[in-house]
């Protein structure tokens, strides 16, 4: 079974420049996350959709932060403008279950730098 | 507001023996835990969970211990091998409406020595 796909794996960029991520879930997954993963803190959830419909974007700074889930599978992430505190790991994830205690599956993440 | 805490950042153990490794949370909602484990380079893999109606998971060389009153909950790795060196999250899932959502701490690097 293929696992979560992302890319690109590294990507540095100056402040105020634009940059997007990209998703490819598990095949058959509904559930799709964006985390931020800052050096020495936890995941945090960006955004999570249910198949191409937002579940939960509580924590996605709106005014710089978007992300589409375009026909239910693949997702993009955008950052613009970037700043210098958006320098973190970007993990996607994804999960087959809306259900209690749902495991979710990551992807390797993309680790971006703003200079 | 952090509802999930990991208070110790690294522990390191002797092969063979026991790894604990601890987690409390503020938020009373979460009915569900989880622990991840990450390598570098890699993205978390689910190691074990946990029910909130339960108070003991087991599976293979790991058991997740869960103290509801205290809200505390433990991972025990027995015996430890090098190849759990590794960060360890642990997680919880609360209920948001149809959806389910994980509040993840901060991490535990656990280093298994020779």
């Amino acid at each position: 079974e293929a696992g979560v796909a992302q890319s690109p794996r590294y990507k540095i960029i100056e402040k105020r420049q634009s940059v997007a991520f990209w998703c490819n879930p598990i095949s058959g997954h509904a559930t799709l996350y964006w985390y931020q993963q800052i050096l020495g803190q936890g995941p945090k959830l960006l955004i999570q959709f249910q198949n191409n419909g937002v579940v939960d974007d509580s924590q996605l700074p709106k005014d710089r932060f978007s992300a589409e889930r375009l026909k239910g599978v693949d997702s993009t992430l955008k950052i613009q403008p970037a700043k210098l505190e958006d320098s973190a790991v970007y993990l996607c994830a994804s999960s087959l279950y809306r259900g209690r205690g749902e495991k979710l599956f990551f992807g390797s993440g993309t680790q971006l730098s703003v200079l | 507001d952090q509802q999930v805490k990991q208070n110790s950042p690294s522990l390191s153990v002797q092969e063979g023996r026991i790894s604990i490794l601890n987690c409390d949370y503020t938020n009373s909602m979460f009915d569900y835990f989880l622990w991840y484990k990450k390598y570098p380079a890699e993205g978390p893999t689910f190691l074990i969970s946990i029910s909130s109606i339960k108070d003991k998971n087991e599976d293979g060389r790991f058991t997740v211990f869960l103290n509801k009153s205290a809200k505390h909950l433990s991972l025990h790795i027995v015996p430890s091998q090098p190849g759990d060196s590794a960060v360890y999250f642990c997680a919880a899932s609360a209920r948001i409406g149809t959806a389910s959502k994980l509040t993840f701490g901060t991490g535990t690097r656990l280093q298994v020595t020779l």
